[in-house]
């Protein structure tokens, strides 16, 4: 049973790059078809869908971020990575990592971290 | 692309049915069979509850239901009981250059 676990600074400077990275265990991140999705939560908010990453290295961002986002993986270390740059308040959320079977089934998840954009 | 459709609040008392709509339009929710619902319990992380429309992971209670009917997805909980209390959210698949689409979550109360 995966289990996903994100981690990464909780305060970022505004225009400042966010960089997370999401730890996979109880499997290899490389064995079968899933994507590896990045989504956040503002608070009291709904959810965004940020963007994915295939084991191949491929990616798929929403566009409203596209500019600012790169989403990574690195199978030797079972794990991805998310960076968003030129940040600012409106980016404080609740980043959670997510295994994506590319059909829009988010399972499972991990246990989400709060960033904060503030100086 | 805006998020899709849902209502802000609903509620129930125990034992009660309820539904949750979820409405888009033809570039997501009705031109794709790829609905998913998630419930998220305050300070936790979303958990998957129905996916590709209608189908239930292992361990989600069959009380928990999906339907779509056009561009309306809908979640129907039955025999409402105490834990349902959360909020709910509905995803879609929205096309090869949006690709994922959230609604913006309806409240549930279990009165």
């Amino acid at each position: 049973q995966a289990q996903l676990q994100e981690s990464g600074p909780g305060l970022v400077k505004p225009s400042q790059t966010l960089s997370l990275t999401c730890i996979v265990s109880g499997g290899s991140i490389s064995n079968g078809n899933y994507y590896w999705s990045w989504i956040r939560q503002p608070a009291g908010k709904g959810l965004e869908w940020i963007g994915r990453v295939y084991t191949s290295g491929s990616t798929n961002y929403n566009p409203s971020l596209k500019s600012r986002v790169t989403i990574s993986v690195d199978t030797s270390k079972n794990q991805f990575s998310l960076k968003l740059s030129s940040v600012t308040a409106a980016d404080t959320a609740v980043y959670y990592c997510a295994r994506d079977n590319g059909l829009e089934r988010f399972d499972p998840w991990g246990q989400g971290t709060l960033v904060t954009v503030s100086s | 692309q805006s998020a899709l459709t849902q209502p802000a609040s609903v509620s129930g008392s125990p034992g009660q049915s309820i539904t949750i709509s979820c409405t888009g339009t033809s570039s997501d929710v009705g031109g794709y069979n790829l609905v998913s619902w998630y419930q998220q319990h305050p300070g936790k992380a979303p958990k998957l509850m129905i996916y590709e429309g209608s189908k239930r992971p292992s361990g989600v209670s069959n009380r928990f239901s999906g339907s779509k009917s056009g561009n309306t997805a809908s979640l129907t909980i039955s025999g409402l009981q105490a834990e349902d209390d959360a909020d709910y959210y509905c995803c879609s698949y929205a096309g090869s250059t949006t690709f994922v689409l959230f609604g913006g979550g309806t409240k549930l109360t279990v009165l």
